[in-house]
């Protein structure tokens, strides 16, 4: 099973939005709607911020939101701040009943 | 509060074997699937296996199929993962993961633990 396609870092200022993408297959991105996405900040575990593509649990800020379009997922933060500064990680749900991890995205705020 | 603590790493030669535990407080541990995910260092994240509330199914990455085996003693709270002919390319920090309950899937992890460190090594 292939690594999921996330660009390998983004950068944005403070108070700007970025979005982040998740490519994957028909075999798993585009075939459920199964895709999560989790935060990491150096030597910390990760934080789930968005599940099932597009819902936040409790406590996540509105400011992360998830979209899909056909085999790729989308995350989109608004109103950058420092502390978002991070890597991102999304998953999929795949049609062999596993997991896949994209390769991950090195947030920085400028 | 949740609390997912997970033990057993340490430097293991290739070829060799090595039990990981993962003991969990907090929440009614017989009610959720558990996973394994691993990250070698300076890596990204990868999901090694999952294991359903009772027991009765697990699921592997096929990076590991073959050679790592997943269980858990809903008695004691505990997962384990059961790594042989452990390779070089095992070398990393290896999470236990809960299942969100949220989520009608079991692909959803809502908390994780921090961790523990297995390098392979000669």
């Amino acid at each position: 099973q292939s690594a999921l396609t996330q660009p390998a870092s983004v950068s944005g200022s403070p108070g700007q939005s970025i979005t982040i993408s998740c490519t994957g297959t028909s075999s798993d991105v585009g075939g459920y709607n199964y895709v999560s996405w989790y935060q990491q900040h150096p030597g910390k575990a990760p934080k789930l911020m968005i599940y099932d593509v597009i819902n936040r649990p409790s406590g996540i800020s509105n400011r992360f939101s998830g979209s899909k379009s056909g085999n790729t997922a989308s995350l989109t933060i608004s109103g950058l701040q420092a502390e978002d500064e991070a890597d991102y990680y999304c998953t999929s749900y795949t049609s062999s009943s596993t997991l896949v991890f994209g390769g991950g995205t090195k947030l920085t705020v400028l | 509060q949740v609390q997912l603590v997970e033990s057993g790493g340490g430097v293991v030669q290739p070829g060799g074997s090595l039990r990981l535990s993962c003991a969990a407080s907090g929440f009614t541990f017989s009610s959720y699937g558990m996973h394994w995910v691993r990250q070698a260092p300076g890596k990204g994240l990868e999901w090694v296996a999952f294991i359903r509330y009772d027991g009765r199914n697990k699921y592997y990455a096929d990076s590991v199929k073959g050679r790592f085996t997943i269980s858990r003693d809903n008695a004691k709270n505990t997962v384990y993962l059961e790594m042989n002919s452990l390779r070089a390319e095992d070398t990393a920090v290896y999470y236990c993961a809960k299942k969100a309950g949220y989520s009608s899937g079991w692909s959803v992890v809502d908390y994780w633990g921090q961790g523990t460190l297995v390098p392979v090594s000669s």
